[in-house]
């Protein structure tokens, strides 16, 4: 069965760069969540889109941006990376509310 | 503040050994309560449960919520090397899961 696809795999960046992760869905998922796991850590809700629209927002900051496109992948941006954006970041999708299945993740490392 | 609190924070057992995992929450909109198995990689699902007193099981694993009284637990019996992982608990707020700080299970041969 089709998973949740994601890229890059690995990321790394100097301070104060711009990096961009994707997200494909599993498809006819309609929901893509972004998730940032420090280490040691749970999993943070950062932002989600129903039908290409934002549809819940947590703790992003206002570096980051995100959008859904009509093909329903994602893209997160971050710009001025800082030394603790280094993470892991998941990227989820569900179907009508139901359980989310995540993602491989992209580890962002910001030197 | 929502929240989400697993315990234990750590549990080191033998192969064969049956464990019990705790998940209690605080949630405003609760919809249903997850838990998920991360190795190291990404959390990978295991059960979503929405109903008080229904058992859900998937082979060794099984888990009950209990929405009186505000938690859920894990089981996992006759435990294996390959269950070694951290398990978290998420509840869902509206549209988002609030994840527990989870628990590490290390089971030793």
């Amino acid at each position: 069965a089709a998973g949740v696809i994601q890229s890059p795999r690995h990321l790394i960046k100097e301070k104060r760069e711009t990096a961009t992760l994707k997200c494909y869905p599993i498809p006819r998922h309609d929901t893509v969540y972004w998730y940032q796991q420090g280490p040691g850590q749970d999993p943070q809700f950062l932002i989600s889109f129903y039908e290409k629209m934002q549809s819940d927002k947590g703790s992003i900051p206002d570096r980051f941006s995100a959008q859904q496109f009509s093909d329903y992948h994602s893209e997160l941006n971050m710009s001025s990376l800082e030394l603790g954006d280094s993470a892991l970041y998941f990227c989820a999708s569900s179907s009508q509310g139901n359980e989310q299945y995540f993602g491989p993740g992209t580890r962002l490392t910001v030197t | 503040e929502d929240k989400v609190v697993q315990s234990p924070l750590s549990l080191v057992v033998h192969e064969g050994d049956t464990v019990t995992l705790n998940c209690s929450y605080e949630v405003t909109n609760f919809r249903s309560l997850l838990w998920y198995k991360q190795e190291k990689k990404a959390p990978t699902f295991l059960f979503m449960l929405t109903s008080s007193g229904i058992e859900k099981k998937s082979g060794r694993l099984s888990s009950i919520l209990d929405k009186k009284e505000l938690f859920s637990i894990l089981n996992i019996t006759a435990t294996q090397t390959g269950d070694s992982a951290v398990y978290l608990c998420a509840t869902y707020n509206t549209d988002k899961l609030i994840f527990g700080t989870g628990t590490r299970l290390q089971v030793f041969p």
